[in-house]
């Protein structure tokens, strides 16, 4: 079935430090590929989503390419800040079958 | 616009009981999804619904998890005679249509206690 690997935090980063959270998937279909993010104390947000190979998606100053060869979709940001302290989570959705299917999810705390 | 709604937030029962969670989608979204997440672990798929009825239930773990959408928007997810191990956060999610493309936005969650 249909699967998604994400790095295992937490991760523990400085203040303007680079960030990079890997993401791999298993589909059976073409999927399209989704970044969520889970503030403390909040529901889960979309951060960005890519529905095609060498799409990018962006947001907030996260980036995130959608690589077919790789089967990737690793989420990246140049400069983290405090308050992007926050569980972050891969999630995958195929055509026909459209329930997300979630990574576990990487904590990232980052301190001043 | 007022986003995914759920009630209660929090919800605590002792172990044999009934519970009964509530989903208020966006208004027209057609489509809506519960799962639940365990601590420490990502959602998992409950159910969907695409209009009134349940295009997907394969994600139920048992026959004591039922939910319902009989008009096509608000959606309850019942439990019956409730086990410790179904304490977890549940999550409802709608998109405006059911295509893999469409954004699912979230409801903040009901977090359910067995004692």
């Amino acid at each position: 079935g249909d699967s998604v690997t994400q790095m295992e935090g937490p991760v523990t980063l400085s203040e303007e430090a680079f960030l990079t959270i890997n993401c791999t998937y298993t589909a059976t279909g073409y999927p399209s590929l989704f970044w969520y993010v889970q503030y403390p104390g909040e529901g889960l947000q979309l951060l960005l989503k890519a529905t095609k190979a060498d799409d990018k998606g962006s947001n907030k100053g996260f980036e995130a390419t959608y690589r077919k060869e790789t089967t990737s979709f690793h989420l990246e940001k140049g400069s983290v800040q405090v308050s992007d302290s926050a569980v972050y989570f891969c999630a995958l959705s195929t055509s026909g079958n459209t329930p997300l299917v979630f990574g576990k999810g990487t904590r990232l705390s980052v301190i001043a | 616009g007022a986003g995914v709604s759920q009630t209660p937030s929090n919800k605590v029962t002792e172990k044999g009981k009934y519970v009964e969670l509530r989903c208020d989608p966006i208004s027209g979204h057609t489509a809506l999804y519960w799962y639940r997440q365990s601590l420490g672990q990502g959602p998992e798929f409950l159910i969907y619904f695409q209009g009134t009825g349940a295009a997907d239930d394969s994600g139920l773990p048992n026959d004591r998890f039922f939910a319902v959408r009989p008009e096509g928007s608000v959606s309850t997810l019942k439990i019956q005679r409730t086990e410790r191990g179904d304490s977890a956060m549940y999550l409802c999610a709608s998109s405006l249509s059911r295509t893999s493309t469409d954004t699912q936005y979230f409801g903040p969650g009901t977090r359910l206690t067995v004692l």
